[in-house]
């Protein structure tokens, strides 16, 4: 099944206490992306990623890392969490190919900073 | 700030009417506007999406209108099923819809 999985989907830390949010598709998509969803703001991209090695900082990169090694997985990396960083995480693939341009997302990482 | 306005932030239908929200941006260089649904503790999902050059488009019951002049867009649920609710985002993009820019959603109610 063609799908995109993130873990955990849902995780409870301490200010401070480094965490990465795991991210892999396996349609073979070039492009990746990073997004949190607050209420009222909608979703703000984060982090992308065209391609392996290539990755460039989106709307709300602060307190955030990622990188690209391999073409199927793009994990987020918080080395500081902080209280401001919790929310509702999704990771994002596309095809990034000539007219189809639809992003799919994985289910979700509820993250809460105490 | 945010690049792409959406309105209204809740909507409350009866079945069988008709659920309109609205978008409204101000980059005239975005070509590329999707329609995303996301239901509770999923994510969003690809609805429909339309391009510039056209001034409507239509799936099924789902109806994209398209007005570049006032640089707006809207969906239209014809005959709204309580399956519908969910919370429904516009978004807005350059270059084939890879780096979206999102409202700030609608959260849809059907009532039965």
């Amino acid at each position: 099944e063609a799908q995109v999985t993130q873990n955990p989907r849902y995780l409870i830390t301490v200010t401070g206490k480094k965490l990465t949010v795991t991210c892999s598709q396996n349609m073979n998509h070039e492009y990746m992306s990073w997004y949190r969803q607050d209420p009222g703001l909608g979703l703000r991209q984060i982090y992308y990623s065209m391609n392996v090695e290539v990755t460039d900082k989106g709307d709300v990169p602060e307190g955030y890392k990622v990188s690209r090694k391999e073409k199927r997985n793009f994990p987020l990396i918080l080395e500081s969490p902080s209280p401001n960083q919790t929310s509702l995480y999704f990771c994002a693939s596309s095809p990034r190919t000539s007219g189809k341009s639809e992003q799919y997302f994985g289910p979700g990482t509820r993250l809460t900073v105490t | 700030q945010q690049q792409v306005k959406q309105s209204p932030q809740s909507l409350i239908v009866q079945k069988g009417g008709i659920s309109i929200i609205n978008c409204a941006y101000e980059n005239t260089a975005f070509d590329y506007f999707p329609w995303y649904q996301q239901f509770p503790g999923k994510g969003p999902a690809l609805l429909i999406a339309i391009r510039p050059d056209v001034s409507e488009k239509k799936e099924g019951r789902f109806t994209i209108s398209f007005n570049k002049s006032a640089k707006q867009f809207s969906l239209h649920i014809m005959d709204s099923q309580p399956g519908d609710s969910a919370t429904y985002f516009c978004a807005a993009s350059i270059e084939y819809g890879n780096k979206l820019v999102f409202g700030a959603g609608t959260i849809l109610r059907v009532k039965s």
